[in-house]
């Protein structure tokens, strides 16, 4: 089946560190690429859509600035957060799909926890 | 705002047991409703994209059905196995995205 790499799979920094984590899909071409955040006991929630080569879709109450995007090929896209604080502790999960018919292929998610 | 509910929030069930559960859904500009199964230290896995009212689609021992018209969908597991534990996650298509439920937990205990 269709394989999502995410890494890295945890990371833990200080207060005020930018972070990247990277999204690829192996085997097939993902059109649209989703980030999710999850907080404790809670659904995923939607924080942002990409498509390749172009801007990210953002959820509404989803800082631009503070969660950048880039959905530059298409097999990669990058979650970079910005200067984190410890309120963007939280486990983050890509997910990537090629048509809109088909299923969401999640990535392992990532654990970041700031200090 | 868009709600997805699933119940229940957790099941513990004895090994050889069949369980169910439920999703429900706004019933109103249906596309389509997906199913995952989200094992411990792994990504979820999709196990359905369901579309038509009335469908039921089967994979193994576990089988789904949908209401579009009611808004929900039953998740149905089959002689459960311990191997089956895992959180079971709904997911409503909107537009272009995916609203998830909180998921139901399942526990199977041999």
């Amino acid at each position: 089946g269709a394989v999502v790499s995410q890494h890295p799979s945890r990371v833990i920094c200080k207060s005020g560190t930018s972070v990247k984590i990277e999204c690829r899909s192996l085997d097939f071409q993902a059109t649209t690429m989703f980030w999710y955040r999850q907080f404790p006991k809670q659904s995923l929630m939607l924080m942002a859509t990409s498509n390749e080569g172009s801007k990210a879709t953002y959820e509404q109450g989803v800082e631009k600035d503070k969660f950048l995007i880039n959905h530059a090929s298409l097999t990669l896209s990058t979650l970079t957060v910005t200067s984190a604080h410890p309120e963007d502790s939280s486990f983050y999960i890509c997910s990537a799909r090629d048509w809109v018919d088909q299923p969401q292929h999640f990535g392992d998610g990532t654990r970041l926890s700031i200090l | 705002i868009l709600n997805v509910e699933q119940s229940p929030q957790s099941l513990h069930v004895q090994e050889g047991d069949s369980t169910n559960f439920t999703c429900s859904f706004p019933s109103s500009n249906f596309y389509a409703l997906h199913w995952y199964r989200w094992e411990t230290a792994k990504s979820p896995e999709a196990l359905f994209v369901m579309t038509l009212n009335g469908d039921e689609k089967k994979k193994g021992r576990i089988s789904a059905t949908l209401n579009t018209k009611e808004g929900y969908s039953y998740l149905y597991i089959k002689g459960s196995q311990p191997e089956d534990s895992a959180t079971y996650l709904c997911a409503f298509m909107y537009g272009n995205k995916l609203v998830f439920g909180a998921g139901t937990i399942l526990r199977v205990k041999s």
